[in-house]
């Protein structure tokens, strides 16, 4: 089974500067799909950034950006310019492209509280 | 296009009694599946289905039913509630294997 973890229970950061969130993994699987999600205090899951392992590109939306670095197991997200709006729960999560097993499903890390300093 | 809706939104319930918590997607989303939220906690897989008529496991289904008899809907029903039950419950759905949509939860006490 696959494993997420994410090593730093809160963040902090002054806005408008960068941050960089961590998130590793554990699987045995060549392909599959990682996902960053927030979670503001309304408690809606909002999707951030995605990527597929097959890519080698990191992925960018806008402020968001990852860092892939598919051997170390490790996708840490960006977030340059940080905005007051940024402040939420960010959750890493894997997809597995098979089904059946339990597999069908996202597995997430237990999250990232980040705090933006006005 | 409402995408995906939970009702209700917040619950109150009293050891062993039963309910049903509704999902439904208006997406054509094949894949859909229940996760729960305790604290600390990432969200994690109850059930998920692949399409109708067709559900499987997660990570934590024991306590927990579905089917799924339209690709619309998706209900999760708790069969004789019990205080570690209560959680905050997330439906998604999604078209395959790429990123899932979430509803916008219930809040579950269960006293």
């Amino acid at each position: 089974a696959q494993t997420v973890t994410q090593s730093q229970p809160e963040m902090s950061v002054q806005e408008a500067e960068t941050v960089t969130l961590s998130c590793t993994y554990d699987t045995s699987e060549s392909d599959y799909y990682l996902f960053w999600y927030k979670q503001p205090p309304s408690r809606q899951m909002i999707l951030v950034i995605r990527q597929e392992a097959y890519k080698q590109q990191n992925a960018t939306e806008n402020r968001f950006s990852v860092n892939f670095q598919k051997a170390a197991k490790s996708f840490s997200l960006k977030i340059s310019d940080s905005q007051l709006g940024d402040a939420a729960m960010y959750f890493c999560a894997y997809r597995s492209p098979y089904s059946g097993g339990g597999a069908d499903g996202l597995t997430f890390g237990k999250g990232t509280h980040l705090i933006i300093q006005p | 296009n409402a995408g995906v809706t939970q009702t209700p939104k917040f619950q109150v319930l009293k050891t062993g009694q039963s309910m049903t918590l509704q999902c439904a997607q208006d997406m054509n989303h094949e894949y859909m599946s229940w996760y729960r939220q305790d604290p600390g906690m990432g969200l994690r897989l109850i059930h998920y289905s692949v399409g109708a008529g067709i559900t499987d496991q997660g990570e934590v289904p024991n306590g927990y039913n579905v089917s799924r008899s339209t690709t619309e809907d998706f209900p999760l029903r708790l069969l004789s509630a019990a205080p570690s039950q209560t959680s905050v419950y997330f439906c998604a759905s999604s078209y395959s294997r790429g990123e899932q949509y979430f509803g916008p939860g219930t809040r579950l006490t269960v006293t």
